[in-house]
């Protein structure tokens, strides 16, 4: 059963809206960003992402913007479909000397579409 | 190509059982890394392989041990298995070139129950 999900804040659109989903990251170093979608039963899977010296970049239907200044990123779903219903990761990337990089999750919202 | 594998995906244990969970990856990526996803808690990192032959502790490896058996392989092992380590959990890999691309690349999860 659906255990990913339960006690994350929730978004709820009808089909055909737009979604707008809000993570805040923390470090203000973070160099790259990743959106996550995670449908039940499944991991995690790449959908977008943007590196600093961006504000925005755009995807098939989605687009991602990140404001530095506040240290908030953004994920807007357009023509939002039934098949878009998941759980949504943003992840801020902290690169360290040797190559190494790591990902910090943010706690996920759960995205839910009405037809 | 699978991308990453982990078995088992779904497992019951006794309070003090042990098991392994496995993972492996068809990439050539070098870092991998073990996550655990419990509801409204999003992914916490428990221990990850920066490259072949090294292991670091995250976020909350207590109760876990890991072996990075090569470059393909990074096993997760539970000693004396409690509740509190049911939860989700996931695997993933990532290219260590730069620049970063693309994040992680998740498995599809072991469900773990211990009771």
């Amino acid at each position: 059963g659906e255990s990913v999900g339960l006690h994350l804040p929730t978004l709820s659109v009808q089909e055909g809206d737009n979604s707008i989903i809000n993570c805040a990251y923390s470090n203000s170093a973070s160099d790259y960003f990743i959106w996550y979608k995670q449908e039940s039963g499944k991991g995690p899977q790449f959908i977008i992402d943007i590196r600093s010296n961006m504000d925005k970049r755009q995807g098939q239907r989605v687009t991602v913007l990140l404001n530095k200044t506040v240290k908030h990123l953004s994920l807007q779903i357009a023509a939002t479909q039934p098949g878009d219903s998941a759980v949504y990761f943003c992840a801020e990337n902290m690169a360290f000397s040797g190559g190494y990089n790591k990902l910090i999750f943010g706690a996920g919202t759960r995205l839910a579409v009405h037809p | 190509n699978a991308g990453v594998t982990q078995t088992p995906k779904f497992q019951v244990l006794k309070t003090g059982q042990s098991m392994t969970l496995q993972c492996a990856q068809d990439m050539n990526h070098n870092s991998m890394y073990w996550y655990r996803q419990d509801p409204g808690m999003g992914l916490r990192l428990i221990y990850y392989s920066a490259s072949e032959g090294t292991t670091d502790k995250g976020e909350v490896p207590n109760g876990y041990n890991v072996s990075r058996l090569n470059k393909r392989e990074f096993s997760l092992r539970l000693e004396s298995a409690a509740p509190s380590q049911t939860s989700v959990y996931f695997c993933a890999s990532s290219d260590i070139r730069a620049p970063f691309m693309y994040g992680y690349t998740f498995g599809s999860g072991t469900r773990l129950t211990v009771v």
